[in-house]
């Protein structure tokens, strides 16, 4: 079955305590890309990756990182959380990256940073 | 990016049509209209998409008017699964090197009612 995979999909931690988000897709798609969900603000991208080793910047990046070694895989490092990155993330996928594409969406992972 | 306009909330009785109004007033002539939804912070799935012409898939019909100002999703039997947020984005066209980003505005939450 075609999927994004994310990892865990709730996660409760502290502030400072370096943690990842995994994200897999089984579609060999180029494309990868990181969304936060937060009340009243709706979705914003956080980071993309148009292909292995190419990432960028999305309209949130401050206090994320992200690496792609491998095209099926695109974890989100935070490094050191803090609590107002306490939101409901997303990863997607898609084949080349062109808008006009159908964007895949992993199920979500709720994070809660004390 | 073109902004889009959509009632906040709708309801629908259940197995009757659900009509979805969405206005893309500033829409160019290379931007599609997309319409994904999200059930409950579940992640965002794909419905349908269209440039100029209307069309229709297993889930969902797209009418877009001739001047492209307008469009409405139709979906022709609606069940109580169908309760979600549904938003209409309009993206750009063939655009390789813009991210692929989707622009989620507040989207439509529409209710099914048994």
């Amino acid at each position: 079955e075609a999927q994004v995979t994310q990892n865990p999909r709730y996660l409760i931690t502290v502030t400072g305590k370096k943690l990842t988000v995994t994200c897999s897709q089984n579609m060999n798609h180029e494309y990868m890309s990181w969304y936060r969900q937060d009340p009243g603000l709706g979705l914003r991208q956080i980071y993309y990756s148009m292909n292995v080793e190419v990432t960028d910047k999305g309209d949130v990046p401050e206090g994320y990182k992200v690496s792609r070694k491998e095209k099926r895989n695109f974890p989100l490092i935070l490094e050191s959380p803090s609590p107002n990155q306490t939101s409901l993330y997303f990863c997607a996928s898609s084949l080349l990256g062109w808008y006009q594409e159908t964007q895949y969406f992993g199920p979500g992972t709720r994070l809660l940073v004390l | 990016d073109a902004k889009t306009t959509q009632p906040t909330s709708m309801d629908c009785a259940e197995g009757r049509a659900a009509n979805l109004p969405c206005n893309h007033s500033t829409i160019s002539g290379n931007e599609y209209v997309y319409w994904y939804r999200q059930i409950h912070s579940q992640g965002p799935q794909y419905i349908i998409h269209g440039l100029k012409n209307n069309e229709t898939n297993e889930m969902a019909s797209l009418i877009i008017t001739e001047d492209r100002k307008s469009s409405t999703l139709i979906l022709p039997h609606a069940t109580l699964r169908d309760t979600a947020v549904y938003y209409c984005i309009v993206t750009l066209g063939g655009v390789y090197n813009q991210g692929g980003k989707l622009i989620f505005g507040q989207g439509t939450e529409l209710s099914v009612k048994p």
